[in-house]
């Protein structure tokens, strides 16, 4: 199907830990940006990407890993997970021309670092 | 940095009410802004996105206003009714087409 998937839409996972969080989108948009969702903080941005093997940082990048080797694709990696990354991550996707077209999300992985 | 922050953080009409969301932004360098819905243990859906050179726009029982030069967003529903009931997001697309996101307003529509 058309759309943005992100996968799993849980996790449950243990301090020290790493796990990947996929995203797939199947427009061809070149912008993707993982976003993490908590009480009293809002959506903020971990990473984005601007094409396929260009990435950056955003406003909580640390403790994260991003790779883009196809345009498709946008995964998400928590080397050595902490409690403090218990959270819900949302990826999203726009075309180059977001100003016109706005963004689209997926819908999102509940992650819990027990 | 852009601060974006909507007002109130909850709130809560009878049903076929007229009411109206307030989103303010600190940074008016802004390309777009953009309305979303939130249900709970959802994702975001979009609702309506305004161009910086727009004033408003509308979709269906929704419009939206932005005044650039105020920092200032509004979302208006009419009529409400209980499926309306959602956390609703407003974000500004600035540099490098980085969403900045507000806290959200929790609606509840009562029967």
């Amino acid at each position: 199907d058309a759309g943005i998937t992100q996968s799993p839409r849980y996790k449950i996972t243990e301090t020290g830990r790493q796990v990947t969080l996929m995203c797939h989108q199947t427009w061809s948009h070149s912008y993707m940006f993982w976003y993490r969702q908590d009480l009293g903080h809002g959506l903020r941005l971990i990473y984005y990407s601007a094409a396929a093997d260009i990435t950056d940082k955003g406003e909580v990048p640390d403790g994260y890993v991003v790779s883009r080797s196809k345009t498709e694709n946008f995964p998400l990696t928590l080397e050595s997970a902490t409690r403090s990354q218990t959270s819900v991550y949302f990826c999203a996707s726009s075309n180059e021309r977001a100003g016109a077209y706005g963004y689209t999300f997926g819908s999102g992985t509940r992650l819990t670092v027990v | 940095k852009q601060e974006v922050t909507q007002i109130p953080a909850a709130l809560s009409v009878p049903e076929g009410e007229n009411l109206v969301l307030n989103c303010s932004f600190t940074d008016s360098a802004i390309y777009n802004l953009q309305w979303f819905r939130q249900d709970p243990g959802k994702g975001l859906t979009s609702l309506l996105l305004i161009q910086s050179s727009q004033r408003e726009q509308t979709s269906g029982r929704l419009n939206a206003s932005l005044d650039k030069s105020s920092g200032r967003s509004t979302l208006y529903i009419a009529a409400s009714q209980p499926g309306d009931s959602a956390t609703y997001l407003c974000a500004t697309t600035g540099g490098g087409n980085k969403l900045t996101f507000g806290t959200g307003t929790q609606l509840k529509v009562e029967l």
